[in-house]
């Protein structure tokens, strides 16, 4: 089946500096992949849509000049977490669609990065 | 965005069926249900998604009434690997984006 990897699995930064967390369709290529956080307890909260070669779409709320994101190829996505705070810990899901795949819309998801600020 | 509803929590005994509900009941008829499960500090992992019909695979089988307000995913053996958060999510439109709704979580007993 189709896989997602991102790196870093775990980060620790102090407050005011950026992270960049990487995405990436290792055997197909996806135009379109998605970028959630997920707080403890909680379920998955959709940040934002990348799309290569475009600029991403953002969902209400999210600041798109805090999480910038770009999807410069057909096999990877960068979220990037810029000035983070403490209340940006949290953890990252991306997934990407196989466009390949005829069966529908199924996204595949990423291990997730665990990003702690201190 | 349409919404899903699910219990919190269930249980199940190993080697048994497990029957998780959603109830999607401001579905439109274009959207497709999407069950996806989410091992703890993993990311979620594709089980199976439906229309109208009922559909089996190598990991579930899913019901969808026949006027499409409500689900069942169907474990049909369940072991202790299967403990995990499920999600009934609902693609809206042609957009492809998925809504988390808030889940169930599955605690298979031995």
């Amino acid at each position: 089946g189709a896989v997602v990897s991102q790196h870093p699995s775990r980060v620790i930064c102090k407050s005011g500096t950026s992270v960049k967390i990487e995405c990436r369709s290792l055997d197909f290529q996806a135009t379109t992949m998605f970028w959630y956080r997920q707080f403890p307890k909680q379920s998955l909260m959709l940040m934002a849509t990348s799309n290569e070669g475009s600029k991403a779409t953002y969902e209400q709320g999210v600041e798109k000049d805090k999480f910038l994101i770009n999807h410069a190829s057909l096999t990877l996505s960068t979220l990037t977490v810029t000035s983070a705070h403490p209340e940006d810990s949290s953890f990252y899901i991306c997934s990407a669609r196989d466009p390949g795949l005829a069966a529908g819309n199924e996204q595949f998801f990423g291990p997730g990065t665990r990003l702690t600020v201190l | 965005d349409a919404k899903t509803t699910q219990p919190p929590s269930m249980d199940c005994a190993e080697g048994r069926a497990a029957n998780l509900p959603c109830n999607h009941s401001t579905i439109s008829g274009n959207e497709y249900v999407y069950w996806y499960r989410q091992i703890h500090s993993q990311g979620p992992q594709y089980i199976i998604h439906g229309l109208k019909n009922n559909e089996t695979n190598e990991m579930a089988s899913l019901i969808i009434t026949e006027d499409r307000k409500s689900s069942t995913l169907i474990l049909p053996h369940a072991t202790l690997r299967d403990t995990a958060v499920y999600y009934c999510n609902l693609t809206p439109g042609a957009t492809n984006k998925l809504i988390f709704g808030t889940g169930t979580l599955l605690a298979v007993q031995p």
